[in-house]
């Protein structure tokens, strides 16, 4: 069965240094979603994509947080500098073209601020 | 502002039981219901979903029970097993399918 891949899996990193992360979603999937999961909490969406383009990122931190998904496939999400208060479970998701509504998501990256 | 409230926080059920998770919203321009199992170091992964259409929704030992009217929701699981210890999320679509979570119900089912 086809899956969201994300990596890495974790990562502890110091406050003011910059991060990234990678998911590749599933093969056709033209939407790309990235969520923060704070601890107890349930995911909320930083950032849209529809192939390339982004569709919302009304949630994005844009002074810190930026994401990219330059051939409409895989993503990378970055944080720069990363601080404190990032430290979350960052989730990526993909949706079926034409089956908006079923986003399957990917095992998530850990972040660790120190 | 939290646009789906969710409870209990955490639930503990006897294997066998029946286990409820309730959500409430308030924007009535929500139009997809889905519930969300997500199991330690896990993505969420999608368990049952319903429209606002339908009052009830039922997939195996998993129901989603929804009153358009309150604009309530809930999962009952039937005969409850130790291995649907997880938390669960439920969600409210909305927009270019922007989904809104609840804040997660982390259910234990004792043997």
């Amino acid at each position: 069965e086809a899956e969201v891949a994300q990596s890495p899996r974790y990562k502890i990193t110091e406050k003011s240094q910059a991060v990234a992360f990678w998911c590749d979603p599933i093969s056709g999937h033209a939407t790309l979603y990235w969520y923060r999961q704070i601890l107890g909490q349930g995911p909320e969406l930083l950032v849209q994509f529809q192939d390339e383009s982004v569709v919302d990122d009304s949630q994005l931190p844009k002074d810190r947080f930026s994401a990219e998904r330059l051939k409409g496939v895989d993503s990378t999400l970055k944080i720069q500098p990363a601080e404190l208060g990032d430290s979350a479970m960052y989730l990526c998701a993909s949706s079926p073209t034409g089956v908006l509504y079923e986003q399957y998501f990917g095992p998530g990256t850990r972040l660790t601020v120190t | 502002q939290q646009q789906v409230k969710q409870s209990p926080q955490s639930l503990i059920v006897q294997k066998g039981g029946i286990s409820i998770i309730n959500c409430a919203y308030e924007n009535t321009a929500f139009d997809y219901f889905p519930w969300y199992q997500q199991f330690p170091g896990k993505g969420p992964a999608l368990l049952i979903a319903i429209r606002p259409d339908v009052s009830e929704k039922k997939e195996g030992r998993f129901t989603i029970s929804f009153n358009k009217s309150a604009k309530q929701f809930s999962l009952h699981i039937m005969d409850s097993q130790p291995g649907d210890s997880a938390t669960y999320f439920c969600a409210a679509r909305s927009g270019a399918n922007n989904l809104f979570f609840g804040t997660g119900t982390r259910l234990t089912v004792i043997p």
